[in-house]
């Protein structure tokens, strides 16, 4: 298995650009979450997808974040437009409720935002 | 979910056993202790979970104190590859979904040479 996938691995872009984020979880997982990690707030969640639906987004942090999942295997996070302070690295995670490990998040690499 | 305390840095030498403290005082009956660590430069990493026994895998132990307010993680011979940040995170696990993970600041554990 490839584990979770994400693209890119580092962005940098200025200021007022569209950024767009990519995650393909483990096949057959039904939950994906997304968090930031930045040194002043540390790792947070930001919204996750059960079945590719959004169940909670509670911690986007404002209109400029959204994310989707089209189907099992791809979500994207977009920010538009982009800001210096949205610079972070951004991860993505999947898990299934299925087996005895049951709710075990696994993360993928991550994606190194820069926002000049 | 509950509230954790964890040193914000240890040290250990090669080949030791490396133990990881956690305070929870304020858990819930039906809250689990997990076990994630994240290397540099890497996404965080399952370790281990248990609700009240303790638990071992390939990985780490986990030892629950009898009343469950305290936790510790152990790495029975550390090696250089297990320098890494440790997060102890309390949560609920009712079966009937999964969210999110709150992370708190971990301890940040270097094995020394």
């Amino acid at each position: 298995d490839a584990g979770v996938i994400q693209s890119p691995r580092h962005e940098v872009t200025e200021m007022g650009q569209e950024v767009t984020l990519r995650c393909k979880p483990i096949s057959g997982h039904d939950y994906l979450f997304w968090y930031r990690q930045t040194m002043m707030r540390g790792l947070e969640l930001l919204i996750y997808f059960n079945n590719n639906v959004p169940i909670d987004d509670s911690g986007m942090p404002e209109d400029r974040f959204s994310a989707k999942m089209p189907n099992a295997s791809f979500s994207t996070l977009k920010i538009q437009p982009s800001e210096p302070r949205d610079s972070a690295v951004y991860f993505c995670a999947s898990s299934t409720q299925g087996g005895l490990i049951t709710d075990t998040q696994y993360f993928g690499p991550g994606t190194r935002l820069t926002v000049l | 979910d509950a509230k954790t305390t964890q040193p914000t840095s240890m040290d250990c030498a090669e080949g030791r056993a490396a133990n990881l403290p956690c305070n929870h005082s304020t858990i819930s009956g039906n809250e689990y202790v997990y076990w994630y660590r994240q290397i540099h430069s890497q996404g965080p990493q399952y370790i281990i979970h248990g609700l009240k026994n303790n638990e071992t895998n390939e990985m780490a132990s986990l030892i629950i104190t009898e009343d469950r307010k305290s936790s510790t993680l152990i790495l029975p011979h550390a090696t250089l590859r297990d320098t890494a940040v440790y997060y102890c995170i309390v949560r609920v696990y009712s079966g009937g979904g999964a969210d999110g993970l709150t992370f708190g600041k971990g301890t940040h554990l270097i094995i020394q040479p």
